[in-house]
């Protein structure tokens, strides 16, 4: 079973209206954080936003906000009035394990990507 | 450094040759994770590396793919007689030691076997 489901490939929305791209995950561990990147057609990886398993509130930052919903194991991004920039790919992942545990390994596992379009 | 450096950006080479991919994690992250991003695809992990020593390769597809970590610092990623179906986009990223998150990225080197 995959880690990580994203089910829209290509994603549409005009400028400034807001948009949300779905995730979910599974996993048996009670300890796991939750990433969403973009990756413009550059390549680079950029962080956006990260919820913690524990976390009580869902994350937000800036125009971005992650509606986390823990008993359906899903962790969608909302991006709010949406830009041209905000073309790119979208990738949400996930780590698994205890953070602080010192040397652990917290390798990331992605999904595989919603190319969002934005447009004028 | 301020980021993460991966050199080359590209690299075209023959099928059947052996490849060297670097990376300059930022100072101080002592923990470097290889990734390989296919056409189209999300990332795929390939090997952690805590200091110099490597607790788990068990993404490397083959054994091919080898790679190392020097000094707690630079990383080599080393595919030996390459296929096509290496091609792809290889992102290295690192991060503090005992944080779960902060991941920085760099921006990748593209590797293409003809």
């Amino acid at each position: 079973a995959q880690k990580i489901t994203q089910t829209q490939p290509g994603m549409f929305v005009q400028e400034k209206e807001a948009v949300t791209l779905d995730c979910t995950y599974d996993t048996s561990d009670p300890s796991y954080g939750l990433f969403w990147y973009k990756q413009p057609s550059s390549g680079e990886m950029i962080f956006l936003i990260y919820q913690g398993s524990y976390d009580q509130q869902n994350a937000t930052e800036g125009r971005y906000s992650l509606n986390f919903q823990k008993a359906r194991k899903s962790a969608n991004l909302v991006i709010s009035a949406s830009q041209l920039g905000d073309s790119a790919m979208y990738f949400c992942a996930m780590r698994e394990g205890t953070v602080g545990s010192g040397g652990s390994n917290y390798k990331l596992t992605f999904g595989k990507g919603t190319l969002l379009t934005v447009n004028p | 450094g301020a980021g993460v450096s991966q050199s080359p950006s590209n690299k075209v080479t023959e099928k059947g040759k052996d490849v060297e991919l670097r990376c300059d994690p930022i100072s101080g992250h002592t923990a470097l994770y290889w990734y390989r991003q296919s056409l189209g695809q999300g990332l795929e992990f390939l090997i952690y590396f805590q200091g110099n020593s490597a607790p788990d390769k068990s993404g490397l597809p083959s054994d091919r793919f080898s790679a190392e970590r020097t000094g707690g610092s630079v990383s080599t990623l080393t595919i030996q007689r390459t296929q096509q179906e290496d091609s792809a986009v290889y992102l290295c990223a690192s991060s503090p030691r005992t944080t779960g998150y902060g991941y920085t990225f760099g921006s990748g080197t593209r590797l293409t076997v003809v």
